[in-house]
């Protein structure tokens, strides 16, 4: 099983809500991560997860809160969202964070657009 | 700074012909190489991935070359179908920060017409 989930995969929200996206792999994966894709560019990351331990935030905005419960699951908790934070929001997950030829899997993505 | 440029940005070709896809990268220092496909509003597939010692390697219909030196990849693709139609992502990985860091190119949005 090489699939990496993703639930909602749309998701409208308004700029005072507080909603969650969830990612799940079971490829005993210990590496995870969180990109934020805008239409007709490439993805850009977010979180690095490695053990169930944020090692890697790329300066993103306090809006956006990850988490990693367990080894197969993660989390972005939102709130408070900008229009401009509608995109397509993409998990991936890969062996390790540190292997040379690991590869990343990623999940299908959930669309999410702020009103 | 590390950077990965493809060309073209897009392409339309005919169902059943060829095409190549273009990577040229400054990223240092190099990890490995890999091509993604990406449909509209799904997540990138992995098609290849290639370390500085490959020059050629394939999937398929999908065949990718990397030269080290000149720091440049193509991706070819042969007797193109309907469901080619999609992006295609070169994507070099760097060491950085003591982790292999993904440097993502803008992709080439890739066409075929019946």
């Amino acid at each position: 099983d090489t699939e990496v989930t993703q639930t909602p995969k749309h998701l409208v929200m308004g700029m005072t809500n507080k909603k969650s996206l969830k990612c799940e792999q079971h490829m005993g994966h210990r590496a995870m991560y969180w990109y934020k894709q805008k239409a007709k560019k490439p993805p850009e990351l977010m979180f690095v997860y490695s053990y169930e331990k944020l090692s890697i935030n790329e300066s993103v905005p306090s809006r956006f809160s990850p988490e990693c419960p367990n080894s197969s699951l993660l989390n972005l908790h939102l709130h408070a969202l900008q229009p401009e934070d509608s995109a397509l929001y993409l998990c991936a997950s890969s062996h390790d964070r540190d292997r040379v030829s690991y590869e990343q899997y990623f999940g299908p993505g959930t669309r999410l657009t702020v009103t | 700074k590390n950077q990965v440029e493809q060309s073209p940005q897009s392409l339309i070709i005919l169902e059943g012909k060829n095409c190549t896809l273009q990577c040229n990268y400054t990223v240092s220092p190099f990890s490995n190489l890999r091509w993604y496909k990406q449909d509209t509003g799904r997540g990138p597939v992995s098609l290849t991935i290639m370390t500085f010692s490959e020059n050629t390697k394939s999937n398929g219909r999908y065949t990718a070359t990397l030269d080290a030196d000149t720091k440049q990849s193509s991706l070819h693709i042969t007797a193109s179908q309907l469901s080619d139609s999609a992006s295609y992502i070169c994507v070099v990985s760097a060491r950085s920060g003591g982790y292999n860091k993904l440097i993502f190119g803008a992709g080439t949005r890739l066409a075929v017409h019946p």
